[in-house]
């Protein structure tokens, strides 16, 4: 397993401002993914961020929009940007760590809410 | 990817058993089954996964019978801690894609 750690746990921002989610793992992890969890919804799928590459986008989502930095096997960040009520989610990292490829570990998540 | 379905909501009283199914008829051969838990404020938690048979951890049970089209996980003697959004998925071994479904609200009443 592994443990992550995401920053900040909460926030309340301004319409068209940006945010910078920072997930933290404590070991190196090859696999990292961003999920958008909407208010009594399940997990949606941002991105994969894998170390040395560009961040793999799912259908909905584009890199101007949520910009994703992988600099190392144990950090990435997630940016929403220019933000709307619309984008008031939880923000979750989870990465894969250990043999199975199919078991993810996520963080707590980061509950963000535009006024 | 296979498609899940599992009830929306359940109730059970603390310390009975609480089976939760889930059906996948599309299973593919090298598919998994992988169940998580979430707490409110929390991100989902792995709990058990399988491939065929019974798998069983300090958690949770998780029956799959031969035909694989469906599953059931058991937590034994629930308590007030157990009430959370269980999830259902399956997934290939050699996949990292993930799909979350809607998952079981689980209540847990005194």
């Amino acid at each position: 397993s592994a443990v992550i750690s995401q920053k900040p746990s909460r926030d309340i921002c301004q319409r068209g401002t940006s945010l910078t989610i920072q997930c933290q793992v404590d070991s190196q992890v090859t696999m990292m993914f961003w999920y958008r969890q909407q208010p009594g919804q399940s997990l949606t799928l941002i991105a994969t961020a894998n170390q040395g590459s560009e961040a793999t986008y799912e259908s909905g989502f584009v890199i101007d929009k949520f910009p994703i930095s992988r600099p190392n096997l144990t950090f990435s960040t997630l940016t929403v940007s220019n933000m709307s009520p619309e984008d008031s989610s939880i923000y979750l990292c989870s990465v894969v760590a250990g043999q199975a490829k199919n078991i993810q570990y996520f963080g707590a998540g980061t509950r963000l809410s535009v006024l | 990817l296979a498609k899940t379905t599992q009830p929306i909501s359940m109730d059970s009283y603390e310390g009975q058993e609480v089976n939760i199914t889930c059906s996948h008829n599309n299973i593919a051969t090298n598919d998994y089954i992988t169940w998580y838990q979430q707490f409110p404020s929390q991100g989902p938690r792995f709990i058990i996964q399988g491939y065929k048979t019974k798998v069983t951890n300090e958690v949770a049970s998780l029956f799959i019978p031969a035909d694989r089209k469906s599953s059931t996980l058991s937590l034994p003697r629930v308590s007030l801690s157990d009430t959370a959004v269980y999830y259902c998925l399956v997934s290939g071994a050699g996949s990292y894609q993930l799909t979350f479904g809607k998952g079981t609200k689980l209540s847990v009443i005194p």
